[in-house]
């Protein structure tokens, strides 16, 4: 069962531009969401996180929103950097569970 | 302070041979959780242990897998009479507390079955 998506496997945008990755969840319990980043031969490393009794949390370039009401959340990098080409994993856990849900995940290319 | 360390970093297997990956949480760190990423596809919930106990295994295969968490040692997730679709990248991941926050991520070991 698929609990969390993120519908688009790549996406490419130019330096200095916007990049929004989006991710969708079906589990109306999940209260904590994550982004991951992953390089290749590396594991995932943590990016951001927000609760669900926020709708947007930033840290620097990144911006995580989050909609409820849709089960949908979204990272904005802005503005991007060759060095954040990589592939981003949505994940979604509920209070007192014992695993987070991951997406499929999404291939950021960022060109100079 | 090392992070979480998996090894061999890969691991290749004749079918029917037995895998063993292990795993060794950060310090400090009690809680451990294993996911598998098959091709194109994202991470998968396999094991969470904690020390000398299975919490939860749930996301695991009945069959041919096993974990452990001994109370010395890495933890090992144990692959019997491997198949071809068990090739995939596993990763491990620790946490000081329960639950799903604050999760560090192993640099998995990436399992081939020829």
């Amino acid at each position: 069962d698929q609990q969390v998506k993120q519908n688009s496997p790549s996406l490419s945008v130019q330096e200095g531009r916007i990049s929004i990755l989006n991710c969708d969840y079906t589990n109306s319990m999940f209260d904590y969401f994550l982004w991951y980043k992953k390089y290749p031969a590396e594991g995932p490393t943590f990016l951001i996180s927000i609760s669900s009794i926020k709708d947007k949390n930033e840290d620097g370039r990144f911006t995580v929103f989050l909609n409820k009401s849709a089960k949908h959340l979204s990272l904005h990098i802005v503005p991007s950097q060759p060095g954040d080409s990589a592939v981003y994993f949505c994940a979604a856990s509920a209070r007192n569970n014992n695993d987070m849900r991951f997406g499929a995940g999404t291939r950021l290319t960022v060109k100079p | 302070n090392a992070g979480v360390m998996q090894n061999p970093r890969h691991l290749v297997r004749r079918r029917g041979q037995e895998a063993r990956l292990r795993c060794s949480p950060m310090k400090g760190h009690s809680h451990v959780y294993w996911y598998r990423q098959l091709p194109e596809e994202g991470l998968k919930f396999m094991v969470y242990l904690q020390k000398e106990n299975i919490i939860d295994e749930s996301g695991m295969p009945k069959e041919r897998f096993s974990a452990e968490f001994p109370k010395e040692g890495p933890s090992i997730l144990r692959i019997q009479q491997v198949v071809r679709g068990d090739s995939a990248a596993y990763f491990c991941a620790s946490s000081q507390i329960q639950g799903s926050y604050g999760y560090t991520f192993g640099s998995g070991t990436r399992l081939t079955v020829v």
